[in-house]
């Protein structure tokens, strides 16, 4: 167990919906990371906040936002769905990201878009 | 642009066998390499890691090798076994105030009993 809490484990939703995921970090971590893994393109950095702060943005669509809360939970807002946004989505979370560490990541929530 | 190249996509050992999985990255202020294991239905974990300044980690098992002028490294795990079976993910991140992981595109380890 990572210790990082993601919500839903697995959503099915209809094109042009609208889903939230949710990660709750470890305790103590400041930092958290998005990523999306689909099976042609691996695991793929989306964005990254540290204590409620947007610091790097990847390849994440302006269809996507994400911001992270006074409490360091932090969502990931996926709108207008489209079938290639099925996917696994992680977050992780890590101690400072200053430096060079370990990540953290939850088991992820799977999205299935229909 | 992929940034951290891996291969082989999939690779199949004998338990006992040695298992090899390579990675290749373009981008020189690369200062840490990390790999990570992925079982079904989890997320990554990692494995092992390295800096650039030593030409090789072994923890256990498992090995990095590491090739600054070649731009390319990696993982070697001893003694395969089935329980090794797994995606495996190189990575790759670089100084900043992020410190983001680029990934690798992952192999597939499956270690036949």
């Amino acid at each position: 167990d990572s210790g990082v809490t993601q919500t839903p484990k697995h959503l099915i939703t209809a094109t042009g919906q609208r889903v939230t995921l949710r990660c709750s970090p470890r305790s103590g971590d400041l930092s958290v990371y998005w990523y999306q893994q689909s099976l042609d393109q691996g695991l793929q950095f989306l964005i990254h906040y540290y204590n409620g702060e947007e610091r790097a943005k990847g390849n994440i669509l302006e269809r996507f936002s994400a911001q992270q809360f006074p409490d360091l939970h932090s969502e990931l807002n996926l709108s207008s769905l489209e079938l290639g946004d099925s996917a696994l989505y992680f977050c992780a979370s890590s101690v400072d990201p200053g430096w060079p560490g370990e990540l953290f990541f939850g088991e992820g929530s799977r999205l299935t878009v229909l | 642009q992929q940034q951290v190249k891996q291969s082989p996509q999939s690779l199949i050992v004998q338990k006992g066998g040695i298992s090899i999985i390579n990675c290749a990255y373009e981008n020189t202020a690369f200062d840490y390499f990390p790999w990570y294991q992925q079982f079904p239905g989890k997320g990554p974990a990692l494995l092992i890691a390295i800096r650039p300044d030593v030409s090789e980690k072994k923890e256990g098992r498992f090995t990095i090798s590491f090739n600054k002028s070649a731009k390319q490294f990696s993982l070697h795990i001893m003694d395969s076994q089935p329980g090794d079976s797994a995606t495996y993910f190189c990575a790759a991140s670089r100084p900043g105030s992020a410190r983001q992981l680029t990934f690798g595109s992952g192999t597939q380890l499956t270690v036949l009993p």
